[in-house]
């Protein structure tokens, strides 16, 4: 089962931040947060990860409580675009696990005009 | 750009027929899975390769099953598919277990 729980659907205004939080209470300490984003129809792509430091790239940033109970992904300047189900997922790093992905359910963000 | 492909997007097949999907990387990736995505639902693993070592999924019906024949392909066959194998197909690589995944488009398959 899924380790992550996420709000299942959220708006946002173009061109503002969207602010998409996850809940991970059980983390383990070598667990990484990862986020992936599927738009209709299309590949989930992956977008970021973290073990327990704030990471920021060209896409997002994310931010991961200091108790690691929880994170948040923060697209700075949110586009028509950015409509997808975005997944948290919480991925134990393991050569016998094989970093299987296991996938909730998201969160369904609509960035609206 | 290198990437993961899958063809054909859409596949459609009848009732019990066999159909197998494709899967290639130009990533050189030792590692490549295969989802299911059912409709409104989030992706389940079925099973991974690393290079040529099988790995499947506990809960996966024995109705499918993988072929690895080189490092840059990998296919998924469904022997004898139901209604209810209806559904997205992903397939994904990585380089190493613990390395991100990157996703093919799908290919989605309509059983009639």
């Amino acid at each position: 089962d899924a380790k992550t729980t996420q709000p299942p659907s959220m708006d946002c205004a173009e061109g503002r931040a969207a602010n998409l939080p996850c809940n991970h209470s059980t983390i383990s300490g070598n667990e990484y947060v990862y986020w992936y984003r599927q738009i209709h129809s299309q590949g989930p792509q992956y977008i970021i990860h973290g073990l327990k430091n704030n990471e920021t790239n060209e896409m997002a940033s994310l931010i991961i409580t200091e108790d690691r109970k929880s994170s948040t992904l923060i697209l700075p300047h949110a586009t028509l675009r950015d409509t997808a189900v975005y997944y948290c997922i919480v991925r134990l790093l393991s050569y016998n696990q094989g970093g299987k992905l296991i996938f909730g359910q998201g969160t369904e963000l609509s960035v609206k005009p | 750009d290198a990437m993961v492909i899958q063809n054909p997007r859409y596949q459609v097949t009848q009732f019990g027929k066999p159909v197998t999907l494709s899967c290639s990387q130009t990533l050189n990736h030792n590692v490549m899975y295969w989802y299911q995505q059912k409709s409104s639902q989030a992706p389940k693993l079925l099973f991974h390769y690393y290079d040529k070592d099988f790995n499947n999924e506990a809960d996966t019906p024995d109705n499918f099953q993988s072929r690895r024949p080189n490092t840059s392909f990998c296919f998924l066959d469904i022997r004898s598919p139901g209604l209810g194998d209806a559904a997205m197909y992903l397939c994904a690589t990585s380089r190493d277990n613990q390395e991100t995944q990157y996703f093919g488009p799908g290919t989605r398959l309509l059983v009639l």
